[in-house]
């Protein structure tokens, strides 16, 4: 069955470094990958969709990359801030590209100041 | 612009019992899907809603129904509750386009 893999362990960086989340996936080709961003107690925001047929896309301080042959998602934040201390979700379209979504479990990511 | 509104915020009920759950969709958003999230765990697709039927289903017992109205809001209704259905319920909707789900803040359901 479909697989989706997101670090389960904590990412913690310092304030205007980069963060990198990786999303790996196995056993089926979505059409489109989309990120999320979660904290404590509300429900996920979204923030950026990419295509099967798009390599990267980009907003504002936030990078999504997309690699359909090694199966991977990278999200990028730029000058990281404290702020953007969340939880990261990873969300691919269901196997026969059906508008459900399967979620990763989601990297929590911490930035110090 | 309002986005998804879902009641209630938080909700406890005892095994057995039955609850139901209420999300409108932002406006302009036609179909509505349910997640369940249990604690650590990224969000599983329960159903999704469009023109008042149910379109596709994930792998939940028939304990899980819903129902969606003429104006897009929706329902989801959970029968003999159980200690696992414990989780935070989350509404999205979205249109066309493919521009991503719009969620609501969910309601934290605690069966006891």
């Amino acid at each position: 069955s479909q697989k989706i893999e997101q670090n389960s362990e904590a990412l913690n960086i310092q304030e205007g470094k980069t963060a990198t989340l990786t999303c790996n996936y196995t056993n089926y080709s979505p059409a489109y990958l989309q990120w999320y961003r979660q904290d404590p107690g509300r429900g996920p925001v979204f923030l950026l969709l990419i295509r099967e047929n798009e390599k990267e896309k980009r907003k504002e301080r936030l990078k999504v990359t997309f690699d359909t042959t090694l199966k991977q998602s990278l999200f990028h934040i730029t000058a990281s801030q404290p702020a953007d201390s969340a939880t990261y979700l990873c969300a691919l379209d269901g196997p026969g590209n059906t508008d459900k979504l399967i979620f990763g479990t989601g990297t929590r990511l911490q930035v110090f100041p | 612009d309002a986005g998804v509104t879902q009641s209630p915020t938080h909700l406890i009920k005892t095994r057995g019992q039955q609850v139901t759950l209420r999300c409108s969709p932002k406006s302009g958003h036609d179909t509505v899907s349910w997640y369940q999230q249990a604690l650590g765990q990224g969000p599983q697709f329960i159903f999704q809603y469009y023109e008042e039927e149910e379109r596709q289903r994930g792998n939940f017992p028939d304990r899980f129904s819903g129902h969606q109205f003429p104006n897009y809001s929706s329902e989801l209704n959970v029968n003999a509750l159980l200690l696992g259905d414990s989780a935070l319920y989350l509404c999205a909707s979205s249109g066309t386009g493919g521009y991503g789900y719009t969620f609501g803040s969910g309601t934290r359901l605690t069966v006891v």
